[in-house]
């Protein structure tokens, strides 16, 4: 069975300062994309950043970056400077390119930055 | 312009009625889902449509039951609401190639 596990449930951080949150994944695809999804108290969900797992280069936006590590199935994000509106629940997804239309979403992290 | 919107935004209703969630994308989407999302805030499939088709049906109650008019719309219709039917419902389409979900704002549904 394919799974996403984010194993950090709750995580703060000081305003400017760096946090990484962590994902882990667990397929016999060997082609996938990756994403983390931030759902703010407003609950929106947005798009952060994307990944697609043939490629090596690390994706960024911004202060957002990941470090994709296929061989070790981790997929974490990093976030610099950061800043009261990242305070929300942050979600990692994975979805293989072998023509299923399932995502697959972990439990979630909820990140506090704090003034 | 809203890519993927939602009707209505919050619900409020008794134990035992019927309601129903309208979703609509004006992204041109042909796949568009339905998720659970729980005081957890774990997010569950419910329902996939692609071109109108159901091709994602999880073990959900047959109490809710999906329609596609057509690849833009997706709604959600819920008989005989259920204390546990509480939570927030997500509409998404997903873009190809990039296989990027976009969501709605949700709908946040309360029974009493």
């Amino acid at each position: 069975a394919q799974t996403v596990t984010q194993s950090q449930p709750e995580m703060s951080v000081q305003e400017a300062e760096t946090v990484t949150l962590s994902c882990t994944y667990d397929t016999s695809e060997n082609n996938y994309y990756l994403f983390w999804y931030k759902q703010p108290p407003s609950r929106q969900m947005i798009l952060v950043i994307r990944q697609e797992a043939y490629k090596q280069q690390n994706a960024t936006e911004n202060r957002f970056s990941v470090n994709f590590q296929k061989a070790a199935k981790s997929f974490s994000l990093k976030i610099s400077d950061s800043q009261l509106g990242d305070t929300a629940m942050y979600f990692c997804a994975f979805i293989p390119t072998s023509g299923t239309y399932k995502y697959i979403f972990g439990t979630g992290t909820r990140l506090k930055v704090l003034a | 312009d809203t890519a993927v919107s939602q009707t209505p935004k919050y619900l409020v209703t008794q134990m035992g009625n019927d309601k129903s969630i309208k979703c609509e994308q004006n992204l041109g989407h042909d796949t568009m889902y339905w998720y659970k999302q729980d005081s957890k805030k774990f997010l569950k499939i419910m329902f996939s449509y692609n071109n109108k088709e159901l091709i994602i049906n999880e073990t959900v109650p047959n109490r809710f039951s999906p329609k596609s008019p057509d690849k833009a719309h997706l709604n959600l219709h819920i008989n005989s609401l259920e204390l546990g039917d509480s939570a927030v419902y997500f509409c998404a389409s997903r873009s190809l190639p990039q296989e990027t979900q976009y969501f709605g704002p949700g709908t946040r549904l309360l029974v009493l």
